[in-house]
């Protein structure tokens, strides 16, 4: 069965540091889709950043960036120069390319302190 | 653009009570799809569609049911309702393109079940 773990429930950095969150995933397929889902106290979900598995290239969006480790079926989530508004619940999800099912994780609370 | 619209946002039912859940979305896209939240877990799959007319079953479908007769909307609903089903329901849509692309939630149903 396909699983995502997140292994860090909690996470707290002051304002302005970088911050490292990890997932990993389990799957025998090699063609798949990595995301990164940010949900704030609003209970919005918005995407923060995806990645192809077929790209080699980690992905960037501003102050996000990804660790891609296809090999070790790492994702994990870098955030310089965090922010209070980065303050939210953080969700790695995969999909297959054989199929729909987006595949979560349970989720890393991540606290920017002033 | 309203993008994905859930009503209501907050319901509170009493065990065997039925009620619908309402998504809209004015993306016309082909693909939406229904989730529970629960506390400590990642966002679990109830029923999927992929254009109108067209239903499956995801990861946790058992108490629910779908139709899709337009491709605006995709109401869930709950038939008998269950104390288990106490969670917050989460629609999206995603355009056809391809799994690579990212889902549109909308802002999500809290429902209690007493």
């Amino acid at each position: 069965a396909q699983t995502v773990t997140q292994s860090q429930p909690e996470m707290s950095v002051q304002e302005a540091e970088t911050v490292t969150l990890s997932c990993t995933y389990d799957t025998s397929e090699s063609n798949y889709y990595l995301f990164w889902y940010k949900q704030p106290p609003s209970r919005q979900m918005i995407l923060v950043i995806r990645q192809e598995a077929y790209k080699q290239q980690n992905a960037t969006e501003n102050r996000f960036s990804v660790n891609f480790q296809k090999a070790a079926k790492s994702f994990s989530l870098k955030i310089s120069d965090s922010q209070l508004g980065d303050t939210a619940m953080y969700f790695c999800a995969f999909v297959m390319d054989s199929n729909y099912q987006l595949i979560w994780g349970a989720g890393t609370k991540l606290i920017i302190k002033p | 653009n309203a993008g994905v619209t859930q009503t209501p946002k907050f319901q509170v039912l009493k065990t065997g009570q039925s009620m619908t859940l309402q998504c809209a979305q004015d993306m016309n896209h082909e693909y939406m799809s229904w989730y529970r939240q629960d506390p400590g877990m990642g966002l679990r799959l109830i029923h999927y569609s992929v254009g109108a007319g067209i239903t499956d079953q995801g990861e946790v479908p058992n108490g629910y049911n779908v139709s899709r007769s337009t491709t605006e909307d995709f109401p869930l609903r709950l038939l008998s309702a269950a104390p288990s089903q106490t969670s917050v329901y989460f629609c999206a849509s995603r355009e056809t393109g391809g799994n690579n692309q990212p889902q549109h939630f909308g802002d999500g149903t809290r429902l209690s079940i007493l």
